[in-house]
């Protein structure tokens, strides 16, 4: 159970491009959702945490308007990265939960912005 | 965003040891999670801790929750080949709502 399903796995896009992934949690209702970022052989950093039918809150120094995400159901966010620029390739984790149960992890998004 | 500080912050221990591993944050937590993340993954939930003093363990993994609310330890006994990877402590503090943040990490090398 918890299954956590992320999409694309990875993408390369060209600079001024958007780019959208997709976060599903397939097994359970997410209430809540969380987007991160990871650069090579750091930690995840929280970029944002968003409730179903709600606007995500956006941790500080956290573009809102260059990272749009949007949770419209309690099975899917998506987090749309606007005009793409090389310095935000990274990899992207979306993770989601069900009332106060612990985190669960989609597999990640390997974003390269040329 | 919440600092959390683990260590050591990276370990190479032979097969068979024993590995310890601790995170240390500077407000109180109320849940604690350890993660294991694979390179080009996303974590795996090993273990998660509720109660101030709580033991828990899953398999070999056991995991403590502090008594000052401010730390949390994991230990992975007998270590095999597969145990290599970085492990994430988590959590959120009493004050930062429903944000969960994430430890610096203990990347883990078990030679064979």
């Amino acid at each position: 159970g918890a299954v956590v399903s992320q999409h694309p796995s990875w993408v390369i896009c060209k600079s001024g491009t958007s780019v959208k992934i997709e976060c599903r949690s397939l097994d359970f209702q997410a209430t809540t959702m969380f987007w991160y970022r990871q650069f090579p052989k750091q930690s995840l950093m929280l970029m944002a945490t968003s409730n179903e039918g709600s606007k995500a809150t956006y941790e500080q120094g956290v573009e809102k308007d260059k990272f749009l995400i949007n949770h419209a159901s309690l099975t899917l966010s998506t987090l749309t990265v606007t005009s793409a620029h090389p310095e935000d390739s990274s990899f992207y984790i979306c993770s989601a939960r069900e009332g106060v149960s612990p985190l669960h992890f989609g597999n990640g998004t390997r974003l390269t912005v040329t | 965003g919440q600092q959390l500080n683990q260590s050591p912050q990276s370990m190479f221990i032979q097969e068979g040891e024993d590995v310890s591993m601790n995170c240390t944050s500077s407000s109180i937590f109320n849940t604690w999670l350890w993660y294991k993340q694979d390179p080009g993954e996303g974590p795996v939930l090993l273990i998660a801790l509720y109660k101030a003093g709580e033991l828990t363990s899953n398999g070999r993994l056991t995991a403590q929750f502090g008594i000052t609310r401010k730390d949390s330890f994991l230990n992975i006994s007998a270590s095999i080949p597969s145990d290599v990877g970085i492990y994430f402590c988590a959590g959120p503090g009493l004050n930062t709502g429903n944000q969960f943040y994430f430890g610096t990490g203990t990347s883990l090398t078990v030679i064979p």
